[in-house]
């Protein structure tokens, strides 16, 4: 069965520091991959998603996302984590017209 | 751009009480969804529909109940609410297609059942 796993469920770094989300999949064929992230409050923003080609993709507000199929994961980074970037982050894999979510990890950024 | 729309924002509904959950989209998507979230469990799939007329059940369909009769709406119906209803609810559309098209989503329905 199709899975997404988020190893952190909360995660604190300092602001001007860099920032790396884990997220591994478990999908039988190619992936459909997506991160999203939820401010308090609001609804679910995409960042970035991965279809095919160029193995890191770029999205929204800085942040990238490099898929590995050989490790079964699709890691979300940011080299430099602005205050503004405290939310809820979310790995979703898609199969057929379905989204499957993991639990989020919950991004704390300390002054 | 008004996207996904839910209304709703907020309700506090009592054991055995029924409500409807709006959820209307003006970006003409054929893919409508709705799901639900609890503290850690991320996202769970309630329903989705393809097309009006068409619905099918998602992960967590008990006690729910779902219509679409045009393109635009997509009601989520609690017929006898309980109190494992409460959560936050979140409307979703995509224009569907292969590797499905990244899904938008409404700024969701807190409900609570006392």
């Amino acid at each position: 069965a199709q899975s997404v796993t988020q190893p952190d469920i909360h995660i604190t770094v300092s602001e001007g520091a860099s920032l790396e989300l884990r997220c591994n999949y478990s999908y039988g064929a190619t992936p459909y991959l997506f991160w999203y992230v939820q401010s308090p409050g609001q609804g679910l923003q995409l960042l970035l998603k991965y279809f095919s080609g160029d193995t890191l993709v770029q999205g929204i507000k800085g942040f990238e996302a490099e898929f590995k199929r050989s490790q079964s994961s699709f890691n979300l980074r940011k080299p430099s984590v602005h205050w503004s970037d405290a939310a809820e982050y979310f790995c979703a894999v898609a199969y057929g017209n379905k989204l499957v979510f993991g639990a989020g990890t919950i991004l704390r950024v300390k002054s | 751009n008004a996207g996904v729309t839910q209304t709703p924002k907020f309700r506090i509904l009592k054991i055995g009480q029924s409500m409807t959950l709006q959820c209307t989209q003006d970006m003409n998507h054929n893919y409508m969804y709705w799901y639900r979230q609890d503290p850690g469990m991320g996202l769970k799939l309630i329903y989705y529909s393809v097309g009006a007329g068409i619905t099918d059940k998602g992960e967590v369909p008990n006690g729910y109940n779902v219509s679409r009769s045009t393109t635009e709406d997509f009601p989520l119906r609690l017929e006898l609410a309980a109190p494992s209803q409460t959560s936050v609810y979140f409307c979703a559309s995509s224009p569907g297609g292969e590797g499905n098209q990244p899904q938008h989503f409404g700024d969701g329905t807190r409900l609570s059942i006392l």
